[in-house]
């Protein structure tokens, strides 16, 4: 049984370009988050989507932006990247919206900006 | 705003011994999630904590929850190599807007000594 799966698992971007990071849940979650991950802290939380709707944002520019698929894979966008981008971008699913049973992690996508 | 502390950020210990790590939490939640994070990798879940007074236990970790304090526990008895890693507790929380949300400690990062 796959679990959540994340790509590309390593990028490396120039400041001021764009990066797509993609993200397929587990078979029968609908709801998938995204979580920035700078290296010694814990993770912060981005977006949530259910239902390929945007269920909520946390505190980031907008230069980040989301969506869901019809087959509830989501895809993560940053534009204009800053070198403060730098982090490793966790994508979780769960099967419902309140996620009853925890959320399940992908492992993540490591993003360098230079 | 929810905020998540854990201590200590730092623990050594020798193989053998037992120790706790706590999280306390600002707001009210009945929902506590406890992941492991090995050095590079992703998060992986261990126990999730579902009501006030609920305990868990695997192996040689045990996670507790007084959601009336506002506090977790993580109890280590007879810590062997193996459990070296980053434990992050994470609380969910949910939004004005009805999203669902992780708040996430700083992480401590636990080495065992032999």
């Amino acid at each position: 049984d796959a679990g959540v799966t994340q790509s590309p698992t390593h990028l490396i971007k120039t400041r001021g370009q764009h990066v797509t990071l993609r993200c397929s849940p587990i078979s029968g979650h609908k709801s998938v988050s995204w979580y920035q991950q700078v290296l010694g802290q814990g993770p912060q939380f981005i977006f949530q989507y259910y239902e390929k709707e945007e269920r909520g944002r946390g505190n980031f520019p907008d230069r980040f932006s989301a969506r869901q698929f019809p087959n509830y894979s989501s895809e993560l966008n940053v534009n204009a990247l800053l070198l403060g981008d730098s982090a490793l971008y966790l994508c979780a699913s769960s099967v419902t919206r309140t996620a009853n049973y925890g959320y399940t992690f992908g492992s993540g996508t490591r993003l360098t900006v230079v | 705003e929810l905020k998540v502390e854990q201590n200590p950020l730092f623990l050594s210990m020798q193989e053998g011994k037992n120790y706790t790590i706590y999280c306390n939490y600002s707001t009210t939640s009945d929902r506590l999630y406890w992941y492991r994070q090995d050095p590079g990798k992703s998060l992986e879940s261990l126990f999730v904590l579902l009501s006030n007074g609920a305990v868990k236990q695997e192996g040689r970790l045990m996670a507790s929850l007084d959601t009336k304090a506002r506090l977790s526990t993580l109890h280590i008895t007879a810590a062997v190599h193996d459990l070296s890693a980053t434990y992050f507790c994470a609380v969910d929380m949910i939004t004005q807007g009805g999203s669902e949300k992780l708040v996430f400690g700083k992480g401590t990062k636990l080495t065992v000594n032999p």
